[in-house]
């Protein structure tokens, strides 16, 4: 098993720029979360699936959109980055209460 | 805006430490969780707590959940270099509602050989 796998691992765009995260997780969970962690803020969460097909807000969801077509999967769009959403990017999935992370992705907007 | 208060925000120690870090919070909440996360890598869940007052250990590890269900702690007996990462504390409202995990801002633990 490959557990929670993230593409890409490191992206710079420029200010206005779009972009897709790709989130796969191959452990059959219902849960999908996007996370971003930045220095000394922890981890907050962006937006979150509790199944395919369903979506929610998380607690910074703005400049954010998501998409939950596959229950494997879970997409994160910016439409038109900003340099505050410079930041590393973390996708995780459950079926309880343990979370399982992916290696994150290094997202730097200029 | 972040709910729960971490700290120390980061610690420097000597290998064969003890070192223990807090969690606290204005918020009930009902689980309490404590994740690991090494340099490059998602964070790794090392202990959760279910109940008010437990006490659970894993290895060198021990953490509470305390009595207020306000606050949580953790402990690391006779460090190592491998303890090196952030630790996280997250607390966890509703066991209802998409499992929502609040985290704290961590704690970067520094293990001097």
């Amino acid at each position: 098993n490959a557990g929670v796998t993230q593409t890409p691992k490191f992206r710079v765009l420029k200010t206005g720029q779009s972009m897709t995260l790709l989130c796969a997780q191959d452990m059959n969970h219902e849960y999908m979360y996007w996370y971003r962690q930045d220095p000394g803020m922890g981890l907050r969460l962006i937006h979150y699936s509790v199944g395919e097909g369903t979506t929610a807000k998380g607690e910074v969801p703005d400049g954010y959109n998501v998409s939950r077509l596959k229950k494997q999967n879970f997409l994160l769009g910016l439409e038109s980055a900003a340099p505050s959403q410079t930041s590393v990017y973390f996708c995780a999935s459950s079926s309880g209460l343990e979370l399982f992370f992916g290696p994150g992705t290094r997202l730097t907007v200029l | 805006g972040q709910q729960l208060n971490q700290s120390p925000q980061s610690m420097f120690i000597q290998e064969g430490e003890d070192v223990s870090m807090n969690c606290t919070s204005s918020s009930i909440f009902n689980t309490w969780l404590w994740y690991k996360q090494d340099p490059g890598e998602g964070p790794v869940l090392l202990i959760a707590l279910y109940k008010a007052g437990e006490l659970t250990s894993n290895g060198r590890l021990t953490a509470q959940f305390g009595i207020t269900r306000k606050d949580s702690f953790l402990n690391i007996s006779a460090s190592i270099p491998s303890d090196v990462g952030i630790y996280f504390c997250a607390g966890l409202r509703d066991n209802n509602a998409g499992n929502m995990l609040t985290f704290g801002g961590g704690t970067r633990l520094m293990v001097k050989p």
